[in-house]
């Protein structure tokens, strides 16, 4: 089983509409959860961290974390022709091991 | 706002020769980052670095492979001798002390070719 799954899409969405990103883990003990995005031949870009059960939002971009299900999510709401990338997934254990763990990204079209 | 900031941008090189790649961390930040990422392929952790030593590194980070932190600000990853398959993008990240949740901040990534 892979540590961190998305699915890999592509997922297009029309502009203006919510697009909806997935990721499962497999480590019941991971704590801490990111989402970033990746433009084609660009570093990731840390959008959302969360670390508690619920809802978290930012602007337009909210994360949803379940750790009974090891579910995360990320909403973007009024989606841009902009926000056309990559979506990553990573994850953090718990304990004093700093690493990321990443799944292999989600790719979002938003066509105007 | 503050940034991690790498040189070079893209680097070429013969395999068997030595590599070494830059970066310079956010400077109030005390925890430092290698990862890779094939083309196509998950980003990928090699070595964390923290207090002038290594505090983890991954399979890959193996004898070819070394960080240093030469002086205040720079941080260094070097590759020995190069073998086709490091071929990659090289990216650092820094995070700061003490944040337990320790979100991590990228550089803009060298992109290492070995032919």
């Amino acid at each position: 089983q892979k540590e961190v799954e998305q699915n890999s899409g592509p997922l297009s969405v029309p502009e203006g509409a919510i697009a909806s990103l997935n990721c499962t883990y497999s480590d019941r003990v991971s704590q801490s959860f990111f989402w970033y995005r990746q433009y084609s031949g660009k570093s990731p870009e840390l959008i959302m961290s969360i670390y508690s059960n619920g809802d978290k939002e930012d602007g337009r971009f909210t994360a949803q974390l379940n750790k009974a299900s090891q579910y995360v999510s990320l909403l973007i709401r009024d989606s841009q022709p902009s926000d056309s990338a990559t979506y990553l997934c990573a994850v953090k254990r718990a304990g004093n091991n700093r690493k990321l763990i990443w799944g292999l990204g989600t790719s979002l079209a938003v066509n105007p | 706002e503050p940034e991690v900031t790498q040189t070079p941008s893209h680097q070429v090189t013969q395999m068997g020769q030595e590599v070494i790649l830059r970066c310079v961390p956010i400077s109030n930040h005390l925890y430092f980052y290698w990862y890779r990422q094939i083309l196509g392929q998950k980003v990928e952790f090699l070595v964390s670095f923290y207090n002038n030593e290594i505090s983890e590194k991954s399979e890959i980070f193996d004898d070819q492979f070394s960080v240093e932190r030469p002086d205040g600000s720079n941080f260094t990853l070097k590759i020995r001798s190069t073998k086709l398959e490091d071929s990659a993008m090289y990216f650092c990240a820094s995070s700061e002390w003490g944040e337990e949740h320790n979100e991590q901040f990228f550089g803009p990534g060298t992109r290492l070719t070995v032919l």
